[in-house]
């Protein structure tokens, strides 16, 4: 199938160092946020996710952080690898269903 | 334990035609939703049901539909295929479908409309 990661900013860092994505998120009422990666030709996978009354989670390698005064997210990925190239979409849940709203994406390039 | 599975994988349609995306999610979920990805808009929400119930409908026309089954499986339905229809349709599940659930993602049907 095609490419659904075209025309996408991109992120270029190289295999060791730490990668910064950034999100601006729209609705102030959004309560639950998660961050997913997508590989080409594949569905999205779950990263790690973020509830509104917390600032800062960590999982393996990855942190997210929170921002609500400015509607900003962000996901940190230490020590990147050449198998965390991908796509990066973070979303923003509405509550009350499973309705998602998706940012743009990123696309982030890890060079060995 | 299985993932969220979607079938067909890939397909081919002809303008005007109709399509049938079929999708069974993770085993106990019961919430499950429809994104259309595409490279000029992205992943766009198409609708999301539980309990056999359409809770939530995002800004498609009506040509596309879906349903969902007691067994919690989905299908969604394209009629009058349009060349603007071409995308990758992702169904994904959650246990409740209530904020703060964790979604998970199939790998989607790649359709194109020729």
């Amino acid at each position: 199938g095609e490419s659904v990661g075209l025309h996408l900013p991109t992120l270029s860092v190289q295999e060791g160092d730490n990668s910064i994505i950034n999100c601006a998120y729209s609705n102030s009422a959004s309560d639950y946020f998660i961050w997913y990666k997508q590989e080409s030709g594949k569905g999205p996978q779950f990263i790690i996710d973020i509830r509104s009354n917390m600032d800062k989670r960590q999982g393996q390698r990855v942190t997210v952080l929170l921002n609500k005064t400015v509607k900003h997210l962000s996901l940190q990925i230490a020590a990147t690898q050449p198998g965390d190239s991908a796509v990066y979409f973070c979303a923003e849940n509405q509550g009350g269903s499973e309705k998602l709203v998706f940012g743009k994406g990123m696309k982030l390039t890890v060079n060995p | 334990k299985a993932g969220v599975t979607q079938t067909p994988r890939y397909l081919i349609k002809t303008r005007g035609q109709q399509v049938t995306l079929s999708c069974s999610p993770i085993s106990g979920h019961r919430s499950v939703s429809w994104y259309q990805q595409t490279p000029g808009q992205g992943l766009q929400f198409l609708f999301e049901y539980f309990s056999e119930t359409q809770r939530n409908k995002g800004n498609f026309p009506g040509r596309f539909s879906g349903r969902q089954f007691s067994n919690s499986r989905s299908e969604m339905n394209v009629s009058t295929l349009e060349l603007g229809d071409s995308a990758l349709y992702l169904c994904a599940s959650s246990f409740r479908g209530l904020s703060g659930n964790t979604i998970y993602f199939g790998e989607g049907s790649w359709l194109t409309v020729v």
